[in-house]
């Protein structure tokens, strides 16, 4: 039973590139969280999608930054027009449910590297 | 702003000896869940906590949920160099399905 798969681990763009990061959920699970760790800090939440639908975003920047979860395929973050404060460790999380259950289990990251 | 503090953020100690880490917030939390991380992995969740005062344990780590459920500790006894990484708690708030993450705890076990 695979676990949550990113991709690719490791990104290297330039500044002003666009960034995109994949994510496929565990077998089961239909929702999915992104959360982004800079360095030498916690965890912090960006967004939540269930199947073609984004029902929190609270923690994406307002500008540049898009998620998606389409009906058929990854769920993908994208980023426009990368700025060095965007390096990052970025991780994918999972659950099969919602509600004070809801377990999420993550991915091994996307680590996000600008120059 | 939710916040969730660990203490401590360090802890280097040898083989064997007993440790115990805390998460503390001044929020109230639907769940509350325990992940380790490894250097470049993710986090893996180690237990979930769902009920005020709930103790669970996991062979030599024993977790528990504060009766007020703001607050959780982690204790391992006997630790192992396996154990070395950093723990991560993370709250769940009512009506909301995002982690609110802890500051962290980075432990290093020494053989």
């Amino acid at each position: 039973n695979a676990g949550v798969m990113q991709n690719p681990r490791h990104l290297v763009r330039r500044r002003g590139q666009e960034a995109r990061l994949r994510c496929s959920p565990m077998k089961g699970h239909s929702h999915v969280y992104w959360y982004r760790q800079l360095p030498e800090e916690g965890l912090k939440f960006m967004v939540y999608l269930q199947k073609e639908n984004i029902i929190d975003e609270s923690g994406m920047p307002k500008e540049r930054f898009s998620a998606e979860f389409p009906k058929e395929g990854p769920s993908i973050l994208r980023i426009q027009q990368v700025v060095r404060g965007d390096s990052a460790a970025y991780f994918c999380a999972s659950s099969p449910r919602t509600g004070e259950h809801n377990e999420q289990f993550f991915g091994p990251g996307t680590r996000l590297t600008v120059l | 702003t939710q916040l969730l503090e660990q203490s401590p953020q360090f802890l280097s100690i040898q083989e064997g000896e007993n440790l115990t880490v805390y998460c503390n917030s001044s929020s109230v939390f639907s769940s509350l869940q325990w992940y380790r991380q490894e250097p470049g992995e993710g986090p893996v969740l180690l237990v979930t906590v769902v009920t005020g005062g709930e103790v669970k344990k996991l062979k030599r780590l024993t977790f528990q949920f504060g009766d007020a459920r703001k607050d959780s500790s982690l204790h391992i006894t006997a630790a192992q160099p396996g154990d070395t990484g950093l723990y991560l708690c993370a709250g769940r708030s009512y009506n909301t399905d995002k982690l609110i993450f802890g500051t962290g705890t980075r432990l290093q076990v020494f053989p």
